[in-house]
């Protein structure tokens, strides 16, 4: 089984602050998303990255995908209280395989 | 609206008494899954289908069952409810298999068996 770890499993910080959070592992992955769940509803994905090296934008928030396909990691600028929530990563380990391994995850509160 | 249907969304429970989470998508996806999610251990596949009539085990398949009979529809099966089984579980979707498709979630059912 591959396993993903998320790095920190919870951050609080103050609305404006820069943060990142990491999904490493020691498997190669062909893929990797990004999911965001919030309280009582379920993951919702943000992005996927499919290059080893490659750099997504969304807005404010910036997704990297490691030149070993082994980890990423998600960078938000100037955090709102909107980004506040549970951040989860998942791993597609080998092409036509279906099965995604989840990490973890990172619970994330921006104080206003 | 495109979206994957669960119920229901809170269930309190027996231990034994068997009971169905049904999960229903309107997206046309062959690729469902069942997730359960606990503390600490993020989300675990136990069941997932391909297409109709095709199902496999994840990774803690022990104590459910699921069919696909119909391609819309994914229902989850606890024959006989255990404590261990309390979690908030989640139905997905996605359009094909492959780990690039992005998995559409439900908003997840509270289980929790005494």
């Amino acid at each position: 089984t591959q396993l993903l770890e998320q790095s920190p499993q919870f951050l609080s910080i103050q609305e404006g602050e820069n943060l990142t959070v990491y999904c490493n592992s020691s498997s190669v992955f062909s893929s990797l998303q990004w999911y965001r769940q919030e309280p009582g509803e379920g993951p919702v994905l943000l992005v996927t990255v499919v290059t080893g090296g490659e750099v997504k934008k969304l807005k404010r928030l910036t997704f990297q995908f490691g030149d070993a396909r082994k980890d990423s990691s998600l960078h938000i600028t100037a955090a709102q209280p909107g980004d506040t929530g549970l951040y989860l990563c998942a791993g597609a380990p080998y092409f036509g395989n279906e099965k995604l391994t989840f990490g973890t995850g990172t619970r994330l509160t921006i104080i206003p | 609206e495109a979206q994957v249907t669960q119920n229901p969304r809170y269930l309190i429970t027996v231990t034994g008494k068997k009971l169905t989470v049904t999960c229903s998508q309107n997206m046309n996806h062959e690729y469902m899954s069942w997730y359960r999610q606990d503390p600490g251990l993020g989300l675990r596949q136990i069941y997932y289908s391909m297409n109709v009539e095709v199902t496999d085990k994840g990774d803690v398949p022990e104590g459910y069952k699921v069919s696909r009979k119909e391609k819309r529809n994914f229902p989850l099966i606890l024959e006989s409810p255990s404590p261990n089984q309390t979690s908030l579980y989640f139905c997905a979707s996605s359009l094909s298999v492959g780990g690039a498709w992005p998995q559409h979630f439900g908003d997840g059912t509270r289980l929790s068996i005494l």
